[in-house]
């Protein structure tokens, strides 16, 4: 069973903190993606990466910051937590010869 | 840039028939895409489509129209588990795979 999977379903931080997100999948996909999701906003890209040490900004990059050092694992940093960033994170990576995108459960993210 | 809309929320009956509607303007297109979301549980793949017309899949069905920029999705035969949000993603040109996603419809099947 093809999977993604995020290291952790719920974490609660304070402000200032710094803050790693993992994401490890088990596909071989060259391409993955962090999104965040906030209730009316819809899913929004914040990085993606389309190989081993490649990165791109997405629409949000502001405050945060990504690691891809090896192929199967795309971490999301936050390098100082602040309140508005209390949100839920998806990590996703994307099979190109479907085009599908296969989602991990998902981080909720708590900043106090 | 690209521009996707949906209905925030729409209600129905079980065992009723639902059409959730996306229209987009994108600078190109590469496809477009229907997820569906439980509550806090991750987005799950419905359907992706390229070509204008109707793709059956089940109790889900989904539509194109590239000229009018709009799809929708439909679900027969209603179910209480069907009460989830539904996600239309699309797919712009350039060769970029990165789809941006509308807002969500948030459907809610009640007895």
């Amino acid at each position: 069973d093809v999977k993604v999977t995020q290291s952790s379903r719920y974490l609660v931080k304070r402000t200032g903190e710094k803050v790693f997100l993992e994401c490890v999948q088990d596909m071989d996909h060259e391409n993955m993606f962090w999104y965040r999701q906030d209730p009316g906003l819809g899913l929004r890209l914040i990085y993606f990466s389309y190989d081993v040490k490649m990165k791109e900004k997405g629409d949000i990059p502001e405050g945060y910051s990504v690691s891809r050092e090896k192929k199967e694992r795309f971490s999301l940093i936050l390098e100082s937590a602040s309140t508005n960033q209390t949100s839920m994170y998806l990590c996703a990576s994307l099979s190109v010869n479907t085009g599908e995108l296969f989602f991990g459960e998902g981080s909720r993210l708590t900043v106090l | 840039g690209q521009n996707i809309d949906q209905p925030t929320e729409m209600t129905a009956t079980e065992g009723a028939i639902v059409q959730i509607n996306c229209t987009y303007q994108t600078s190109g297109f590469n496809g477009l895409f229907w997820y569906q979301q439980h509550a806090g549980e991750a987005p799950t793949f419905l359907s992706y489509n390229v070509l204008d017309g109707l793709e059956e899949k089940g109790r889900f069905s989904s539509f194109l129209s590239r000229s009018k920029g709009y799809s929708y999705l439909l679900l027969k035969e209603l179910q209480m588990k069907d009460s989830a949000s539904y996600l239309c993603a699309v797919r712009g040109a350039g060769g970029s795979y990165i789809p941006t996603f509308g807002r969500g419809t948030s459907l809610i099947v009640h007895p």
